[in-house]
């Protein structure tokens, strides 16, 4: 299993502004997932942190608004650039139980962070 | 059509009831499923896989219906406890990367 401290656990910013968003594992792992749950929606890829390369972002992201580190295989961050209202979401970082990944891997998932942007 | 389905419900049953949930996925490449549990604003936890003849973990029993793209979530003898929304997760074969639907919303009542 893998634990996963994220912080902030919740934010409310100003439009406009950044926020960065920390995931520390205990443990190495080979990539991270970070995720954005809207309201009653199911948990929507954004990008797979790669260390040492930069992010794989899925269609509809992109490395302005979500640029992503990966300094180390226990650690990333998010960073939500530019807010605008319509980025109050749940973001949500995970990792897989296995190395090599594979179909029955297990995912652990953060706490969780709460954005309200106003 | 998304790539998984759920009813979102929400399914408001009492204490003791037996809940059925479905859950739909359109890639016939998909080979692993899950469930996964996730309560209010917590994150989502494994509850349990699928495996092709079907699996049981205590009251929580899981089919798959490889034929017809679905799998099944039954719990019996339903708790307060069970009150969460249940997500359907899905692998398709030689991705690591899981798609989740967008849960299902169990209330038991007393």
């Amino acid at each position: 299993s893998a634990v996963i401290s994220q912080k902030p656990s919740r934010d409310i910013c100003q439009r406009g502004t950044s926020l960065t968003i920390q995931c520390q594992v205990d443990s190495q792992v080979t990539m991270m997932f970070w995720y954005r749950q809207q309201p009653g929606q199911s948990l929507t890829l954004i990008a797979t942190a790669n260390q040492g390369s930069e992010a794989t972002y899925e269609s509809g992201f992109v490395i302005d608004k979500f640029p992503i580190s990966r300094p180390n295989l226990t650690f990333s961050t998010l960073t939500v650039s530019n807010m605008s209202p319509e980025d109050s979401s749940i973001y949500l970082c995970s990792v897989e139980d296995s190395p090599g990944g594979g179909p029955n891997t297990e995912a652990f998932f953060g706490q969780g962070t709460r954005l309200t942007v106003v | 059509r998304k790539e998984v389905e759920q009813d979102p419900g929400p399914f408001n049953v009492p204490e003791g009831a037996t809940v059925a949930f479905n859950c739909t996925y359109s890639n016939s490449a998909s080979q692993s499923f899950f469930w996964y549990r996730q309560d209010c604003r917590k994150e989502p936890k494994l509850l349990m896989s699928v495996y092709s003849s079907g699996n049981e973990d205590g009251r929580f029993t899981a089919q798959l219906n490889r034929a017809s793209q679905y799998i099944s979530l039954l719990i019996r003898d339903s708790k307060l406890s069970d009150s969460a929304t249940y997500l359907c997760v899905v692998r398709r074969g030689g991705s690591y990367i899981p798609t989740f639907g967008r849960g299902t919303s169990l209330i038991v009542h007393p």
